[in-house]
């Protein structure tokens, strides 16, 4: 039969702006959610992660919020460029599943010059 | 740049066939992870090595395997080839067990079956 692919959530901003990209997830025992970039063509690339203990994390021009109580997380990207055009994804890991991580579908970014 | 190595980085091949994907880790990473994506189920993990040491397992079918190796590469074996195995395979890399830390990727190798 034929297949259907994954329709991708999308986000469209212009350059400068602020980007926040939503993810809920599903395990209650995850205890540790990381965000990955992929542009087209590359693996994905590591920005950045938290762990269950934290509900905010900083790195450069981004920030990861984890509401637990509602099993959601969010990637901020401050002052978005065209560079950080690519599909995010959000992960989780749970201690007991060693290093097993699920994946969220992804989001597209789209940075408009 | 991942640190992460994998060849090929493209294969064509035919159904019924087997093939080897080969990743090398990180300098001092001991964990390598094995994903799959492809367009109707996104990133799946299929299997996780540790120092040699299968140690998590996804939902990886009876026709792939993987081995890890005293120098800590990695190669995953893929047989009886079907078009539905047609995807990006990647590898991943951590310096533990993982759990909370991070992997990082290398850039895949993309299996077309004909």
């Amino acid at each position: 039969g034929e297949s259907v692919g994954l329709h991708l959530p999308t986000l469209s901003v212009q350059e400068g702006d602020n980007s926040i990209i939503n993810c809920a997830y599903s395990n209650s025992a995850s205890d540790y959610f990381i965000w990955y970039k992929q542009e087209s063509g590359k693996g994905p690339q590591f920005i950045i992660d938290i762990r269950s203990n934290m509900d905010k994390r900083q790195g450069q021009r981004v920030t990861v919020l984890l509401n637990k109580t509602v099993k959601h997380l969010s990637l901020q990207i401050a002052a978005t460029q065209p560079g950080d055009s690519a599909v995010y994804f959000c992960a989780e890991g749970a201690r007991t599943s060693y290093g097993k991580l699920t994946f969220g579908q992804g989001t597209i970014l789209t940075v408009h010059p | 740049d991942s640190g992460v190595t994998q060849t090929p980085k493209h294969l064509i091949t035919a159904t019924g066939q087997r093939v080897t994907l080969r990743c090398s880790p990180r300098s001092g990473d001991l964990s390598v992870y094995w994903y799959q994506q492809s367009l109707d189920q996104g990133l799946q993990f299929l299997i996780q090595y540790y120092n040699g040491e299968e140690r998590a397992k996804g939902n990886i079918l009876e026709r792939f395997s993987a081995q890890q190796f005293p120098d800590l590469h990695s190669e995953l074996n893929l047989s009886s080839l079907e078009l539905g195995d047609s995807a990006l395979y990647f590898c991943a890399s951590s310096v533990g067990l993982g759990g909370k830390q991070p992997q990082h990727f290398g850039d895949g190798t993309r299996l077309s079956i004909l």
